[in-house]
Parts: structure tokens; C-alpha cells; sequence
């Protein structure tokens, strides 16, 4: 069946490092954009990054642009988050998700969009001293 | 960026209710909208896209409409399962999320 289990989360100090793993099975793992999106205890879900199906096309969310790296290596059907500099505010519930691809034919336009259809678990990231 | 705002933030309901959720976007946004549904510790799940678009499995007393600045996500008659807290996303270069709704028991 379609599964994404995350992994890599754990207690890091402020200003520390740590590398999320995705791991994907159940489908076609390049035929599928993919996202990563967290949620701080208590709070709502804010969407982090995603990337294509190749890897050339990527976008993050202002709040870790410059800190975190999205990336996949589709050989291994693995998503990965890169977090660097972290802070007490990064601490949240990490997940994947497949994030299909579709689009709008608006007469002479094609407009694309993402959503996200399967997600994982989730993996914790605690940071604190 | 584009801003997402929902309304209301709780929303008490009894089973069988109709229950409606809005969410409203600062700039127009077509139908590039979805809903989610996340249950207390689990991962959220897909109930709509394309503003009006019902995910497979997802049951049929679930409906999504709007474009624009405007959407709705519609429960015709509130099941016990259906306590929990829905999600607006946008769904076009930045995928930024609503602040949520949460639905409880009257």
C-alpha cells in the first residue's frame, strides 16, 4: 500500500543540525512532486518546501529560506529535509507528503497546481539546550 | 503573499447538523484551494481540491465550492467521526494553510 514514514527527528540544541528522512513506497515515487510540512504543539500546519519530481524545481516557505534544504534521491525513493541553525521555534511535527501535480486549461493557459494526497506519520523535532 | 483567514475558528455542532467553513483569500486564488481534515495526533487528510474536487474515498456528505477570494467547505449532516479540525490550503507556488476550524461537540 502507499506509505511515507518519516524519520531522523529528535532533541537538538539551538543552533544545532539535523537531516529528516522520507521514505516512500506503495507507488511511483518520480512520477510525484513531494512536500514537507510541520506543526508546532498546539498550533496549526505550515507548509515548509516542496520539489518536483526531478528536482529542478523547488519553492520554501519565507520562514526556513536560507536554513533548511529540501532534496530527493529518486534511486532510493527517499525525500530529505536538511535543517540547519535550528531555533526553539522549529520544534513541531515534521511530515511528508505526495504531493500530485494538476492543472487548469483556461482556454489558452494551463495553470498548475499541488496538493498533498498521502502524508506520513510524522517525526518529532524537539529543539531546546 | 498570499494570505489565508478561516471562519469561524470553532465552530460547536451537534451530529446531523449542517455545518459550513469559509475561508477567504487576501488576492484571488481561482479554485487553487483544498480542504483537510486532521483528528487529535494523526496526520491531516485530504478531503477536497481544486476548490470543489471530492477526494477519492472521501464520503459524499463533504462538498467544497467557491473560487476567487471565497471558498466554502460544506458538511451536509455531521457525523460523530467528523469532530475534528479542517484545513484551507492554497495550492499554487507557496501552499500556505488557513489557521484551521475546529469542530466539536454542542
Amino acid at each position: 500500500q502507499v506509505q511515507l514514514v518519516e524519520s531522523g527527528g529528535g532533541l537538538v540544541k539551538p543552533g544545532g543540525s539535523l537531516r529528516l528522512s522520507c521514505a516512500a513506497s506503495g507507488f511511483t515515487f518520480t512520477d510525484y512532486y513531494m512536500s514537507w510540512i510541520r506543526q508546532a504543539p498546539g498550533k496549526g500546519l505550515e507548509w515548509l518546501s516542496y520539489i518536483s519530481s526531478s528536482g529542478n524545481t523547488i519553492y520554501y516557505a519565507e520562514s526556513v529560506k536560507g536554513r533548511f534544504t529540501i532534496s530527493r534521491d529518486n534511486a532510493k525513493n527517499s525525500l530529505y529535509l536538511q535543517m540547519n541553525s535550528l531555533r526553539a521555534e522549529d520544534t513541531a511535527v515534521y511530515y511528508c507528503a505526495r504531493t500530485p501535480s494538476d492543472y487548469f486549461d483556461l482556454g489558452n493557459d494551463y495553470y498548475y497546481y499541488n496538493y498533498m494526497d498521502v502524508w506520513g506519520k510524522g517525526t518529532t523535532v524537539t529543539v531546546s539546550s | 503573499d498570499i494570505q489565508l483567514t478561516q471562519s469561524p475558528s470553532f465552530l460547536s455542532a451537534s451530529v446531523g447538523d449542517r455545518v459550513t467553513i469559509t475561508c477567504r483569500a487576501s488576492q484571488g486564488i481561482s479554485s487553487f484551494l483544498a480542504w483537510y481534515q486532521q483528528k487529535p495526533g494523526k496526520a491531516p487528510n485530504l478531503l477536497i481540491y481544486a476548490a470543489s474536487t471530492l477526494q477519492s474515498g472521501v464520503p459524499s456528505r463533504f462538498s467544497g465550492s467557491g473560487s476567487g477570494t471565497e471558498f466554502t467547505l460544506t458538511i451536509s449532516s455531521l457525523q460523530p467521526e467528523d469532530f475534528a479540525t479542517y484545513y484551507c490550503q492554497h495550492l499554487n507556488s507557496y501552499l500556505t494553510f488557513g489557521p484551521g476550524t475546529k469542530v466539536d461537540l454542542k
